[in-house]
């Protein structure tokens, strides 16, 4: 099956600074691929995602890059604020399968 | 007008006994999911269904069991709770974008934090 690493485990920034996550993954089928944000008590919420055929999309402050040859992907955070704190997963599946979890990314934006 | 949504959003309850968590989507969707999140917070599948059919059923002891009595439905029923089930447990729920080309957008529930003690 599918198995997605996610690194780094925390990640700490300065407000206003950028921030990046990587996610490497092991099923070349996989073809969808998203980024989920948890807030503390909160339920995990889609915040982007990107299919295997496009290799970067954007959507204000955030982007995420896809290398499908090195099979890894990235989130990009710019101009972080403070309501960017939060857990971020990385995702992964193929077909009709579900969705495999990186083990997540604790982000601290300090003020 | 919750997407998703679980009751109870807690439970507390000793080893042994059974509980029922329920989750319901008005989003139309035609699958649904139940995942397991450890205190680690790693996400893992449980179960899928699309349509009320199991579509998926990952490694779980038998003493889980989900039931979907329509498509807007994924209850999970737990028997002789051990202190290991201690977890927050989430629903989603998601749309074939295109017929079997895998579905899009997972849309998840507030979670269910179940303590076993």
């Amino acid at each position: 099956g599918e198995n997605v690493e996610q690194h780094p485990s925390t990640l700490s920034v300065q407000e206003g600074d950028s921030a990046v996550i990587k996610c490497t993954y092991s099923d070349s089928a996989s073809n969808y691929f998203p980024w989920y944000k948890q807030e503390l008590g909160k339920g995990p919420q889609l915040i982007i995602d990107i299919r295997s055929n496009v290799g970067e999309k954007k959507d204000q402050r955030i982007a995420v890059t896809l290398n499908k040859t090195a099979k890894h992907f990235s989130l990009h955070i710019t101009e972080t604020q403070p309501e960017d704190s939060a857990v971020y997963f990385c995702a992964a599946a193929a077909g009709r399968r579900a969705l495999t979890f990186g083990s997540g990314t604790r982000l601290q934006v300090q003020p | 007008d919750t997407a998703v949504s679980q009751t109870p959003k807690y439970l507390v309850t000793q080893m042994g006994n059974d509980k029922s968590i329920k989750c319901e989507q008005n989003l139309g969707h035609d699958t649904m999911y139940w995942y397991k999140q450890d205190s680690k917070k790693f996400l893992k599948i449980m179960f899928s269904y699309n349509n009320k059919e199991l579509i998926i059923n990952e490694t779980v002891p038998n003493r889980f069991s989900p039931k979907s009595p329509d498509k807007a439905h994924l209850n999970l029923h737990i028997n002789s709770l051990e202190l290991g089930d201690s977890a927050v447990y989430f629903c989603a729920s998601s749309q074939e974008v295109v017929v079997g080309r895998g579905t899009y957008g997972y849309t998840f529930g507030s979670g269910t934090r179940l303590t076993v003690v």
